[in-house]
């Protein structure tokens, strides 16, 4: 059972402008959202989270939204650098701290 | 501070041998997790550790796959036997107690041939 959805393995987008990552998940239960980035060869970084007391957190060029009524959740990257090039995983933990996490987005970001 | 360390980095081995992964989380870290990522797809929990006692194991695929955490620091997870489908990446992560935010390792490739 996959609780945690990410439906486009992949995005490519120019240099500057905004990159749209998202995830959905169908478990009621997850209170805390987290979106890890993943470099070739090296373990995920923690990137940004969001309760689920909060519908928006914003933290430098990186924010993420979240829809608890519609279960989805976005990160919006602005403007986009080409360091910014990595798979993105979106996860999701209830009350017992596991975290589930999506098949990840590659993002291509070029110059 | 130092990091979520792993070893080894990668490991090869034959079908049917013993293999074991080895996990040092941040100094402090009660929560410890192992996760499996196989043939590129999404990141699937094993099992968590809430000091030296199991929280949840509900994601161990089946009883080849032993973790330990004695003591409440390091923890190690062997394979015996080792099948072909157990190929894949394994990460450990560390969290404080009652937070949220996970830190992961660099992780142990593992090639089952």
């Amino acid at each position: 059972d996959q609780q945690v959805k990410q439906n486009s393995p992949s995005l490519s987008v120019q240099e500057g402008r905004i990159s749209i990552l998202n995830c959905d998940y169908t478990n009621s239960m997850f209170d805390y959202f987290l979106w890890y980035k993943k470099y070739p060869a090296e373990g995920p970084t923690f990137l940004i989270s969001i309760s689920s007391i909060k519908d928006k957190n914003e933290d430098g060029r990186f924010t993420v939204f979240l829809n608890k009524s519609a279960k989805h959740l976005s990160l919006h990257i602005v403007p986009s650098q080409p360091g910014d090039s990595a798979v993105y995983f979106c996860a999701a933990s209830g009350q017992g701290n596991d975290m589930r996490f999506g098949a990840g987005t590659r993002l291509t970001v070029k110059p | 501070e130092a990091g979520v360390t792993q070893f080894p980095s990668h490991s090869v081995i034959e079908k049917g041998q013993t293999v074991t992964l080895r996990c040092d989380p941040i100094s402090g870290h009660d929560n410890l997790y192992w996760y499996r990522r196989v043939m590129g797809k999404e990141i699937k929990f094993l099992l968590h550790f809430v000091k030296e006692s199991k929280q949840d194991e509900s994601g161990m695929p089946n009883n080849r796959f032993l973790a330990e955490r004695t003591g409440g620091t390091y923890s190690t997870l062997k394979v015996q036997p080792a099948e072909l489908e157990d190929s894949g990446v394994y990460f450990c992560a560390s969290s404080q107690f009652l937070q949220e935010t996970q830190y992961f390792g660099p992780g142990t490739r593992l090639l089952v041939l």
